[in-house]
C-alpha cells in the first residue's frame, strides 16, 4: 500500500507555543487529506478535510485559528495548532488520499502524539 | 445522520478462541466499509475494506468480516485468538471521497 509519513510522532511543547505536524504522501499524489484528532481512550474525531490549494474544510466545532492547516502541494499537508493549551494535548493523525477511482481507500499517517505542558 | 455504532467497548477471549466485534452503521446508501486495528500510541492498520460485491471479505491477519445490509451491520471475526491480536479495532464508514466517519472502538483483550 501506499506510504503516509507524519512528523514528529512525538512533541512536547509548552503553553502559548505553536506546533507544527506535517503529514507527507511518499510514493503518490495525495488530492485531499484529512485530519483527524484522537482523545485517550476514544474513538478518531475527524477535524477537517484539506485539498490541495485551496482552504481547509473544516468540521463542526473545531476552531480554524487555533488549527491551522495548509496543504500546499499534493504531497504535504500541515497542521499548526496555535497558541497551544494543555486541552490540546492529544494524539493527531492524519490521511491522505488521491481519490482517483472509485474503490479507494485512504492511507493513514503514524500519529503525533501532542503534549501541552 | 451518519454513524457507526461499536456495542462493545471492551472484549476479552481466550487465546485461540473465535471472537466476533460488531459493527452498525447507519448510512443512506450503500457504503464503503473498514475495519482497523490500533496498538496502543500507534497509527492505525488497514484489516480489510468492503466496497462492493462478496458480501464476506478476507483481511490481513486471519480476519474477515461479513456486510449484511438488512441488518446494516460488518461484523470482524476471527477463528482462532493469539495474543498479539490484542490492541483497539475501529470500525469506519466511508462518507464520500476517503473521508472516514468512526465507531467507538472495542478494545480486545486476549487471556493466556
Amino acid at each position: 500500500g501506499a506510504v503516509v509519513s507524519q512528523h514528529p510522532s512525538r512533541v512536547i511543547c509548552k503553553s502559548g507555543t505553536s506546533v507544527k505536524i506535517e503529514c507527507r504522501s511518499l510514493d503518490f499524489q495525495a488530492t485531499t487529506m484529512f485530519w483527524y484528532r484522537q482523545f485517550p481512550k476514544k474513538s478518531l474525531m475527524l477535524m477537517a478535510t484539506s485539498n490541495e490549494g485551496s482552504k481547509a474544510t473544516y468540521e463542526q466545532g473545531v476552531e480554524k485559528d487555533k488549527f491551522l492547516i495548509n496543504h500546499a502541494s499534493l504531497t504535504l499537508s500541515t497542521l499548526t495548532v496555535t497558541s497551544a493549551h494543555p486541552e490540546d494535548s492529544s494524539f493527531y493523525i492524519c490521511s491522505a488520499s488521491d481519490a482517483q477511482g472509485v474503490n479507494t481507500e485512504a492511507f493513514f499517517g503514524q500519529g503525533t502524539r501532542l503534549t501541552v505542558v | 445522520a451518519q454513524s457507526v455504532t461499536q456495542p462493545d467497548i471492551h472484549i476479552t477471549v481466550s487465546e485461540g478462541a473465535s471472537l466476533e466485534l460488531r459493527c452498525n452503521y447507519s448510512y443512506g446508501a450503500t457504503p464503503y466499509l473498514f475495519w482497523y486495528v490500533q496498538s496502543p500510541g500507534q497509527g492505525l492498520q488497514l484489516l480489510l475494506k468492503y466496497f462492493s460485491g462478496d458480501t464476506l471479505v478476507q483481511g490481513i491477519k486471519g480476519f474477515e468480516a461479513e456486510f449484511k445490509r438488512s441488518q446494516s451491520s460488518f461484523n470482524l471475526r476471527k477463528p482462532s485468538v493469539h495474543w498479539s491480536d490484542a490492541a483497539e479495532y475501529f470500525c469506519a464508514v466511508d462518507l464520500w471521497g476517503n473521508k472516514l466517519i468512526f465507531g467507538t472502538g472495542t478494545l480486545l483483550a486476549v487471556q493466556p
